[in-house]
């Protein structure tokens, strides 16, 4: 079974700062990884992806994730938080070697950006 | 403009009474799947399905029924809603074995009172 784990539920940064949203997952096959982000009374908006390739995979607003295998991990950051990238951020996975194409996501993480 | 839609947006309703959410995607994606998102839970899986007539349970399918007669849309019935369905759902699609990404509508918050 695929899971996925953010051990934070809340992670609190100033403006300007660095931010990393930590994310591990659990696959028996190969993963599919994504991040989301949920703004308030809104619907689920893309981030980025890992498929295969460059560990360290860029998406949109200007974060990055970097895929480790050992440590099966997919953290999320970002060099420079702005108070608007205050929202819910949410982990999946989707394990490759099983057919239902489910993504598994994790509770997620509230992201509080303070001027 | 690629997207899912959902119907409808909020909804208020009373336990035992069988309400509709109808999800509609323009992308002619064969995959389709209902989540509900509880705080502290995350989203998890209600059902899904392949391709048209082809559906299967995900992780929490009870109370909850589904038809797939036509590619492009997924509605999710709960023929009889009681208040522990209270929830924000969501509907989501992609094409091939989800490596484009999945597209998730915006949502519908349902109380069952």
């Amino acid at each position: 079974a695929q899971s996925v784990a953010q051990p934070e539920d809340q992670v609190n940064v100033a403006e300007g700062n660095p931010l990393t949203v930590k994310c591990t997952y659990s696959v028996s096959g190969n993963p599919y990884l994504f991040w989301y982000v949920q703004y308030p009374n809104r619907g689920l908006q893309f981030l980025l992806k890992y498929i295969t390739g460059d560990n360290l995979v860029k998406g949109s607003y200007g974060f990055e994730a970097e895929f480790n295998k050992s440590q099966t991990s997919f953290h999320l950051k970002k060099p420079s938080a702005l108070v608007s990238d205050s929202a819910l951020y949410f982990c999946a996975v989707r394990d490759l070697d099983t057919g239902r194409r489910a993504l598994t996501f994790g509770s997620g993480t509230r992201l509080q950006v303070q001027p | 403009e690629a997207q899912v839609t959902q119907n409808p947006r909020y909804l208020i309703t009373v336990t035992g009474k069988k309400l509709t959410v109808t999800c509609s995607q323009n992308m002619n994606h064969e995959y389709m799947s209902w989540y509900r998102q509880d705080p502290g839970l995350g989203l998890r899986q209600i059902y899904y399905s392949m391709n048209v007539e082809v559906t299967d349970k995900g992780d929490v399918p009870e109370g909850y029924k589904v038809s797939r007669k036509e590619k492009r849309n997924f509605p999710l019935i709960l023929e009889s809603p009681s208040p522990n369905q209270t929830s924000l759902y969501f509907c989501a699609s992609t094409a091939g074995q989800g490596a484009s990404g999945y597209t998730f509508g915006s949502g519908t918050r349902l109380t069952v009172v």
